[in-house]
């Protein structure tokens, strides 16, 4: 079975500072990695994703994750946010299913407070 | 561009009503899947399907059911509709593939209420 979690389900940070959303999966067989972001109101968007090649992978919006797997990390960190950047973001992963198909599953979220 | 769409945005249901919820993409996806969406709970996955006729529980199915009858459209059934299915509902698609094609596209999501 898969699973993902976000440990921090708030995180509240001042605006240009750096910050870091964690994100842990679990897994018996290949994955994919992907973080989504939810501005208010509005649907989910694929921010970056991790499917193989360099670990260290770059998004939309300067955002960037790196994944580590001996410790079945995908860490989201943005070196300076802005005020913009308030919105819940979403770790998932997707295991290719023997017996066919993709199963898409997600974190708890966390919930990013960029204050002035 | 590419479409996930959902046939209501807004659904008001009594407890006890059979509830449908309709998902139509337009990309020619295989995977589509049904989650519901609670506060601090996150995106829990209820049903998946990776072709038509084929569906897989997900993680939480208890209280639903599902139908693929053709390959653009994925229908959640709530059989008997309870108050603690009122919840929002988001419906996702995307590509058998195993590269760049598997990310996934989402609807607008239907906010059901049951009373």
């Amino acid at each position: 079975a898969q699973s993902v979690t976000q440990l921090d389900s708030q995180v509240p940070v001042f605006e240009e500072a750096p910050v870091e959303l964690r994100c842990n999966y679990s897994s018996s067989v290949s994955v994919y990695l992907f973080w989504y972001v939810q501005y208010p109101n509005q649907g989910l968007q694929l921010l970056l994703k991790y499917l193989s090649g360099s670990t260290l992978v770059k998004g939309i919006n300067g955002f960037e994750a790196e994944f580590n797997k001996s410790q079945t990390s995908f860490h989201l960190r943005k070196p300076s946010v802005h005020i913009s950047d308030t919105a819940e973001y979403f770790c998932a992963v997707t295991s290719i299913l023997t017996g066919g198909g993709n199963k898409l599953t997600f974190g708890t979220g966390t919930q990013l407070k960029v204050e002035l | 561009d590419v479409k996930v769409t959902q046939s209501s945005r807004y659904l008001v249901k009594r407890t006890g009503e059979k509830v449908f919820l309709e998902c139509v993409q337009d990309m020619d996806h295989e995977n589509m899947f049904w989650y519901r969406q609670d506060p601090g709970l996150g995106l829990r996955l209820i049903y998946f399907s990776y072709d038509v006729k084929m569906k897989e529980k997900g993680d939480i199915p208890e209280g639903y059911s599902v139908s693929r009858e053709k390959k653009e459209r994925f229908s959640l059934i709530l059989e008997s509709a309870s108050t603690n299915q009122t919840s929002m509902y988001l419906c996702a698609s995307s590509s058998l593939g195993q590269g760049w094609d598997t990310e996934a596209f989402f609807g607008q999501g239907t906010r059901l209420t049951v009373v």
